[in-house]
């Protein structure tokens, strides 16, 4: 079985900053996909940004990047210029390539607050 | 489109009661998730449907729990005789194919409090 952990319950950081989050997974696939989901008080769950095993480089998207080491089961996201509307629970989510079912796999979450 | 929706986004139910949950998926998706986000947890896989099939139902935690989405498109989740433990966020997402690369959308979820 797979297993997501998030060690940072809650973060918080300046307006305009920039904040790393952290997770780590467990599993004995190759092939898989990793995610990052924000989570807004309205509990609406949006995707952020997701990231393909077998690729080397590391995803992006606009404020938003990864540092996907695989070897270390390492999948930490960064936010650059933090802004307002970033605050949320923000959670890790695993994935394995597979036929049709594929449920994921998410961490407890990150609360991060941004701070004008 | 619209996105996926939930109905009621609030449910309050006595022990023992009986309740249904809707979920109203993006229309054409042919993947469908239900999964239990307690509080402060992370969300936590309940069943899929591939269309009309239930191909996996591994993670309802007891036969109180029961779906089912009979025409291929909205989905019901049921709960019998609910129990405190019961109480979490009920999330359904959508996916337009059965392939592991799309991506799921979810709803907002509804949230069931039973006293």
């Amino acid at each position: 079985a797979q297993t997501v952990t998030q060690s940072q319950p809650e973060m918080s950081v300046q307006e305009a900053e920039t904040v790393t989050l952290s997770c780590t997974y467990d599993t004995s696939e190759n092939n898989y996909y990793l995610f990052w989901y924000k989570q807004p008080p309205s509990r609406q769950m949006i995707l952020v940004i997701r990231q393909e095993a077998y690729k080397q480089q590391n995803a992006t998207e606009n404020r938003f990047s990864v540092n996907f080491q695989k070897a270390a089961k390492s999948f930490s996201l960064k936010i650059s210029d933090s802004q307002l509307g970033d605050t949320a629970m923000y959670f890790c989510a695993f994935m394995k390539l597979n036929s049709g079912n594929t449920p994921l796999v998410f961490g407890k979450g990150t609360r991060l607050s941004v701070i004008a | 489109g619209a996105g996926v929706s939930q109905s009621p986004r609030y449910k309050v139910a006595k022990r023992g009661q009986d309740v249904a949950l809707r979920c109203d998926p993006i229309s054409g998706h042919v993947s469908l998730f239900w999964y239990q986000q307690a509080l402060g947890q992370g969300p936590e896989f309940l069943t899929y449907f591939q269309n009309e099939a239930q191909l996996d139902k591994s993670g309802l935690p007891s036969d109180r729990f029961f779906a089912e989405r009979p025409e291929g498109s909205v989905s019901t989740l049921k709960i019998q005789r609910t129990q405190q433990e019961d109480s979490a966020v009920y999330l359904c997402a959508s996916r337009y194919t059965g392939l592991s690369t799309d991506t799921q959308y979810f709803g907002p979820g509804t949230r069931l409090t039973v006293l």
